[in-house]
């Protein structure tokens, strides 16, 4: 099973909204990611969990903030966004070690008002 | 350091003929290779990858690519178009190296966008 799911599909959120993203996967894998997309763009990388720790942050602003509770579970947490925000947020998962290629889920779309 | 060219932003193809998707890379190890499809508001799907194996790749669909070192190219290939093939295609290159920590880096393309004519 190479199964990435992402919860929810679809958020709307205002500036002063806190809300979250879950994704899950139950492949083994050891390194998790958060990428961000824009319309028409390749995937911008954001964070990279490995082992349960952070291993990147690609300068992302504080009003994104990302949290790995075990090996199958990451999180992005988001408050006081602004409307820039609003894009396609994919998760990805690796295997932890090597040039292993990424597995990644639906994606979140998300609309900031 | 390591970057990704796709020579061309969009290709359109009648269904039925070959479909060709160009791609250039530049890495400073011997990289590993893929090419991923997204379908409009979906995630990216995993089509076929190189890592210093076969240097003919066969992937889902019908896909393949060829990894041709002095060329530095990772062309995508297709022998007949599908109307459920229209979707946009990156090529990506991971370098090899582990990031510290673990986990790898993947550099996209922009990106082609196929699309499949009657």
């Amino acid at each position: 099973d190479t199964e990435v799911t992402q919860t929810p599909k679809h958020l709307v959120m205002g500036m002063t909204n806190k809300k979250s993203l879950k994704c899950e996967q139950h492949m083994g894998h050891r390194a998790m990611y958060w990428y961000k997309q824009k319309a028409k763009k390749p995937p911008e990388l954001m964070f990279v969990y490995s082992y349960e720790k952070l291993s990147i942050n690609e300068s992302v602003p504080s009003r994104f903030s990302p949290e790995c509770p075990n090996s199958s579970l990451l999180n992005l947490h988001l408050h006081a966004l602004q409307p820039e925000d609003s894009a396609l947020y994919l998760c990805a998962s690796s295997q932890g070690r090597g040039p292993y290629e990424q597995y990644f889920g639906p994606g979140t779309r998300l609309t900031v008002t | 350091a390591q970057s990704v060219t796709q020579l061309d932003s969009h290709v359109s193809v009648s269904e039925g003929t070959p479909v060709l998707l160009r791609c250039n890379y530049s890495s400073s190890y011997s990289p590993s290779l893929f090419w991923y499809v997204q379908h409009p508001n979906k995630g990216l799907q995993l089509l076929l990858k190189y890592t210093s194996a076969a240097t003919l790749v066969k992937g889902i669909n019908g896909f393949e690519a060829e990894f041709k070192k002095s060329e530095t190219s990772f062309h995508l290939t297709k022998p007949s178009a599908h109307m459920s093939d229209a979707a946009e295609y990156f090529c990506v290159v991971s370098d090899g190296k582990e990031l510290t920590g673990g986990g790898n880096k993947l550099t996209f393309g922009t990106g082609t966008q196929l699309k499949v004519e009657l």
